[in-house]
Order: C-alpha cells, then structure tokens, then sequence
C-alpha cells in the first residue's frame, strides 16, 4: 500500500517569512495529491491539491509543487500570517474507482506575530 | 449545507463502558470514512463505505470497535468495551464519487476513557 512521510513535523516562523512542507509518497500509481488544513478544534479542510499531469500549483500565498520522479511534493507558504497557524497534512491517492487517501502524520505550523 | 455531522463532540467514559460514536455524512456523498487522530499515530483511517457498505475494515484495531451504515445520512462508530488507549479524536468525512476527490470532516468527537 501507499506510505507517505511528511517533515517536518513542527514547523516555527516569523510573520512574513516562508514556510515549507515536504512529502515523499512510495506508491507510483498515486496520481493525486491534497493538502489538508487542521485549524484547533475543528476537522481537516482541503486548502490546495495537485494532479500528476502538473508540475505546481499556486493560489495566493500557497503553492504546491510535484516531482513524480522523486515521489516528492510540498507545500510553499509564503508571507505566512497568524491565521497560517495550523496543522497541515499532505495526501496521496490514486484516482479511479475508488479515491482513498493516504495521509502523511501532519505538520504544526506556528506563525510567531 | 450544513456539513459533516457527528455526536457527540466530546465524551468522557470509564474503562469498560459502551461508547457509540455518530455521523451524518453530507446530502448525496456515496463515501463515508472514519478516522481516528492522535499525537502518536496521527490520522489513521479505521474503515470506509461506498454506498453504505463496508468497504474496508482493516484499518479497525480489534474486535471491540464496530461500524454500521444502516442508510445513507448516518453511521456509527461502537466501542464495546472502553479501553484509556482508545482515548482520540475521531473523525468522520464523506465525499461524492464523482468529484475531484476531497474528503469534508466532520469537526470531530473527543474521546476520554478513564
């Protein structure tokens, strides 16, 4: 089955700078990859994904991007803010049939005001 | 749309008791998932259905945890009995076959066994 690691797993920055998530997935098949927001208190929320057929993906200050040849993929957060404050899974699923996701052990990222 | 539903959100039992778990998934989502999140093992998928039907339960650490899906917009996650090591948080999502593949949580209900 699908294994995916994901570092680091606390994650601590200044307001403004970057934050970078890493993933690494075993399953060569897998061909779509979520990334999961955990606020306190609350369930994981899709924020951003990416297919295999794509290099990266931006949308405001996150970015993802994807190496199939590596089985590598992160998460780019840039001018991180309070809000940013969470914790983040990354996920890796083949799409066909059925859709199950794999999910890394997640990241906790404080933002520092 | 209201969401992922589950009750209760917290519970706090003594070793040995029943703990019934419950979820509604969202109106018209054919998948319906379980999992359970700690410190140690983070997010750990128990079982899912596809149409109301189990699909896989490997993920169910032993025979005192037990899933049902009697219809379409409820499900509950059993355990009989209580163990402190089944302290969690337990997750519920539903998502619809069709779409792009994106699981919607429920916020969760925390466990305590004593």
């Amino acid at each position: 089955g699908e294994n995916v690691e994901q570092h680091p797993s606390t994650l601590s920055v200044q307001e403004g700078d970057s934050a970078v998530i890493k993933c690494t997935y075993s399953d060569s098949a897998s061909n779509y990859f979520p990334w999961y927001k955990q606020e306190l208190g609350k369930g994981p929320q899709l924020i951003i994904d990416i297919r295999s057929n794509v290099g990266e993906k931006k949308d405001q200050r996150i970015a993802v991007t994807l190496n199939k040849t590596a089985k590598h993929f992160s998460l780019h957060i840039t001018e991180t803010q309070p809000e940013d404050s969470a914790v983040y899974f990354c996920a890796a699923s083949e799409r066909g049939g059925s859709y199950i996701p794999t999910f890394g052990r997640g990241t906790s990222l404080i933002v520092h005001p | 749309d209201a969401g992922v539903i589950q009750s209760p959100r917290h519970e706090v039992t003594e070793m040995g008791q029943e703990v019934t778990l419950r979820c509604k998934p969202i109106s018209g989502h054919d998948y319906l998932f379980w999992y359970r999140q700690t410190m140690m093992r983070g997010l750990e998928l128990l079982i899912y259905f596809n149409n109301n039907v189990p699909i896989d339960d490997s993920g169910m650490p032993e025979d005192r945890f037990s899933a049902k899906m009697p219809n379409a917009s409820f499900s509950t996650l059993k355990i009989q009995p209580s163990e402190p090591r089944d302290s969690a948080v337990y997750f519920c999502a539903s998502s619809r076959q069709t779409s792009t593949g994106e699981l919607f949580f429920g916020e969760g209900s925390r466990l305590t066994v004593l």
